[in-house]
C-alpha cells in the first residue's frame, strides 16, 4: 500500500528565504506525483505535475524534483513572499490508474514579512 | 482552465440528519469523479470514485450504506452523507478531470454535525 509522508509538518521562514519541502512515498511504481496548494478551508490548486520519467518541473519561483527510486521528491520555492503561506501537498498516482491519487498530510508554510 | 464546482461550501447539521454535496464540472464532461474526506490535520482520503450512469467504487472501510454516491449526468455527482454523526464531520472534496494527468479539484464543503 503506497504511503507518502512529507517534512517537516510545519515550516516558519522570514520572507525572502529560499526553502525545500521534502515528500517520500513507500512504492517507487507511480504514475506520476504532484505538489498542490490548499489555502484554510479552500480546495486545492495544482503546482507542479512530474511525470514518472521526467526529474523536474519548474513555474516561476517553484521547482519540483523527483528521484523516483528513492522515493522522494522535493519542493523549492525561491525567495518566498508572504503570499506563499499555505499548505502544501504531495500526492502521487499509482501506476495504471493516474486519477486515483494518495496523499500526503502535507507542509503548513507560514513566511512572514 | 477547467473548474469543478461544490455546493454548499459549508453546511451544519443536527445529528441524524442527511446532508447531499454536489458536485459539478463546469465546463467538461466528467466520466469520472473522485470523492475525498479531509479531517483536521490529516491526509486528503480517497472514499470513493464515482462513475456516470453506474454504480461507485468505495474505497476500503468506506461505508457504501451511509455515503450515498449518484452520478446521474456527465456534469454533476453527488455524495449523500446519510444520518449524519459528529464523526462525519470533515472537509469533503471532490476532483475530476479531462485527461489522466489532469485532476481538478472543487473548493470543498465543510460539514459540521452537531
Amino acid at each position: 500500500k503506497q504511503e507518502v509522508t512529507q517534512i517537516p509538518a510545519a515550516l516558519s521562514v522570514p520572507e525572502g528565504e529560499n526553502l525545500v519541502l521534502n515528500c517520500s512515498f513507500t512504492d517507487s511504481a507511480i504514475y506520476n506525483l504532484q505538489w498542490f496548494r490548499q489555502d484554510p478551508g479552500k480546495g486545492l490548486t495544482s503546482l507542479l505535475l512530474i511525470q514518472s520519467s521526467q526529474r523536474e518541473q519548474t513555474s516561476g519561483r517553484l521547482n519540483a524534483s523527483l528521484d523516483k527510486s528513492s522515493g522522494r521528491s522535493t519542493l523549492y520555492i525561491a525567495a518566498s513572499q508572504p503570499g506563499d503561506s499555505a499548505t502544501y501537498l504531495c500526492a502521487v498516482a499509482t501506476q495504471g490508474g493516474s486519477e486515483k491519487l494518495v496523499f500526503g498530510k502535507g507542509t503548513k508554510l507560514t513566511v512572514n514579512p | 482552465g477547467a473548474v469543478v464546482s461544490q455546493h454548499p461550501s459549508w453546511v451544519i447539521c443536527k445529528s441524524g440528519t442527511s446532508v447531499k454535496i454536489e458536485c459539478r464540472s463546469l465546463d467538461f464532461q466528467a466520466t469520472t469523479m473522485f470523492w475525498y474526506r479531509q479531517f483536521p490535520k490529516q491526509s486528503l482520503m480517497l472514499m470513493a470514485t464515482s462513475n456516470e450512469g453506474s454504480k461507485a467504487t468505495y474505497e476500503q472501510g468506506v461505508e457504501k450504506d451511509k455515503f450515498l454516491i449518484n452520478h446521474a449526468s456527465l456534469t454533476l455527482s453527488t455524495l449523500t452523507v446519510t444520518s449524519a454523526h459528529p464523526e462525519d464531520s470533515s472537509f469533503y472534496i471532490c476532483s475530476s478531470g479531462r485527461a489522466p494527468d489532469t485532476q481538478y479539484f472543487g473548493p470543498g464543503t465543510r460539514l459540521t454535525v452537531l
